[in-house]
C-alpha cells in the first residue's frame, strides 16, 4: 500500500519570497512521485516527476523537488513566488506498472503583492 | 489527439437521471483512469483500465457508477440515478502505462445534481 501525506493544507507568501511545500509518503515499493498544479478552474498540470534516476528534479516554471529516500520525502521548491503561482499542488505517489494514482490532501498557495 | 479530452466539460442534471461522461484519451496511451474531486474531500480514484486486462474497479463508490472502454480506447463513466451526492469533478487520466510514465490529465467534466 501506498500513502502521500502533504503536510501543510495552505502556504501564503510574499511574491518574490521562496515557496516551500512539503510532501512525505510511504510505500512497499520504489515510487515515482509526482508533482501537479491546479489552477481555479483548471485541470491538472504536471510540475515534474521522480522515477528513480537523478534525486533533484527539475520542472516548469522554475520549480524543483529532491528525492529523499531516507526522510521519504518529496519537496518542492521555487526560490522566488510569482503571482501567478497561486494554485493548489498535489504531491501523487504510483507504484508498480500503471497503478493508480495516489493523492496527497493538496495544498493551497496564496501569493500576496 | 493532443491531450486527453472529456465531455461533456459541464452537465447539470436532475436528481434520479443517469449521465454519461465520456473520455478520449492521448492516442497510444494504454493506461485510463478515473478520478473524482468533490468539494473538501480532494481526490478520489474510482477505476483504472490497463490495456486488455480487467479494469480496477476498487474505487467505484457504488453500484450506480459504472465504468467501460471500448476498443482499448475511449471510455465512458456511467451514474445512475444521479444523487446531490454525485456532485463533483470528474477527471480522466491517461498513461502509457509503464511506472513513471506521465500521467495526463483532461480538463474534467463538472457534473451538478439539482
Amino acid at each position: 500500500a501506498q500513502s502521500v501525506t502533504q503536510l501543510d493544507s495552505h502556504v501564503s507568501v510574499s511574491e518574490g519570497t521562496p515557496v516551500l511545500l512539503r510532501c512525505n509518503y510511504s510505500s512497499s515499493y520504489s515510487p515515482s512521485l509526482f508533482w501537479y498544479v491546479q489552477h481555479p478552474n483548471k485541470g491538472l498540470q504536471l510540475l515534474l516527476k521522480y522515477t528513480s534516476a537523478a534525486t533533484l528534479v527539475k520542472g516548469i516554471n522554475g520549480f524543483e523537488a529532491e528525492f529523499k529516500k531516507s526522510e521519504t520525502s518529496f519537496h518542492l521548491t521555487k526560490p522566488s513566488a510569482h503571482m501567478s503561482d497561486a494554485a493548489e499542488y498535489f504531491c501523487v505517489v504510483s507504484v508498480l506498472a500503471g497503478n493508480k494514482l495516489t493523492f496527497g490532501g493538496g495544498t493551497r498557495v496564496l501569493v500576496k503583492p | 489527439g493532443a491531450g486527453v479530452s472529456q465531455s461533456p466539460s459541464n452537465k447539470v442534471t436532475e436528481k434520479g437521471k443517469d449521465v454519461e461522461l465520456r473520455c478520449d484519451p492521448i492516442s497510444g496511451h494504454t493506461a485510463l483512469y478515473w478520478y473524482r474531486q468533490s468539494l473538501g474531500q480532494g481526490l478520489e480514484f474510482l477505476i483504472y483500465f490497463q490495456g486488455n486486462s480487467a479494469p480496477d474497479k476498487s474505487g467505484l463508490p457504488s453500484d450506480r457508477f459504472s465504468a467501460e472502454r471500448t476498443g482499448g480506447s475511449v471510455s465512458t463513466l456511467t451514474i445512475q440515478r444521479t444523487q446531490q451526492e454525485d456532485s463533483a469533478v470528474y477527471l480522466c487520466a491517461s498513461s502509457k502505462g509503464s511506472p513513471g510514465n506521465t500521467i495526463y490529465f483532461g480538463e474534467g467534466s463538472w457534473l451538478t445534481v439539482v
